[in-house]
């Protein structure tokens, strides 16, 4: 069964560290997106991606961060200096459609930890 | 942000037993996700209900959509130890929105 893979699970840095994050989604769907969760809290929406460009970003998706899709199968999310509350799990997950129609698939998410 | 409140926060039964949890809000929303979350996992999509008052049913597992699409419920008939498990709704506002909203999840304990 297809599935999204993220790549590390589990990453420690120091603050003020760059990160990148790596996923590879489904390889037919058509839209992306990283979530993240802190310890103990909602799953919370970062950004989506279409067709090349940002479709959508949150208030938490600043000039910090960055996502790219630089080859046909990967798709990275780029903290430029992390701080101590990036600490969260971040989810890729990838949909056929969008929002209220498409169904998202989430990897297993990548641990951020910064010290 | 369009808030999605579920209850209870946790919920403990026996083998056997039934539960049922629940997914509210003031809002609409285009459709309605339930997913599950193991620990350290991601969420896993159970089931996408789209139109009011629509009723899907998942083995042991029954979903509604309520009528004026701002709520739901899932339903578990005999839970069973392996049912255990965080369940998270998570809504879309519109066919052109990217983004889903989550609910803050039930944590689910099923005692054998």
């Amino acid at each position: 069964e297809p599935e999204v893979t993220q790549t590390p699970s589990h990453q420690v840095t120091q603050m003020g560290q760059e990160v990148i994050l790596r996923c590879v989604p489904i390889s037919n769907h058509l839209y992306f997106y990283w979530y993240r969760q802190i310890l103990g809290q909602k799953v919370e929406f970062l950004v989506s991606f279409y067709n090349n460009e940002i479709s959508e970003k949150s208030e938490i998706f600043d000039d910090q961060f960055s996502v790219e899709r630089p080859d046909g199968s990967n798709f990275t999310l780029k903290i430029r200096s992390t701080k101590l509350e990036d600490s969260a799990m971040y989810f890729c997950a990838s949909s056929e459609g969008t929002g209220g129609a498409g169904e998202l698939f989430f990897g297993e998410g990548s641990r951020l930890t910064v010290l | 942000t369009q808030l999605l409140e579920q209850s209870p926060q946790f919920l403990s039964i026996q083998e056997g037993e039934n539960l049922t949890v629940y997914c509210n809000s003031s809002s609409v929303f285009s459709s309605l996700q339930w997913y599950r979350q193991e620990p350290g996992e991601g969420p896993v999509l159970l089931v996408t209900v789209v139109t009011g008052g629509e009723v899907k049913k998942l083995k042991r597992l029954t979903f509604q959509f309520g009528d004026a699409r701002k709520d739901s419920s899932l339903h578990i008939t005999a839970a069973q130890p392996g049912d255990t498990g965080l369940y998270l709704c998570a809504g879309g506002i519109s066919s052109n929105d990217y983004k889903l909203s989550f609910g803050a999840g039930t944590t689910v304990t099923v005692r054998a």
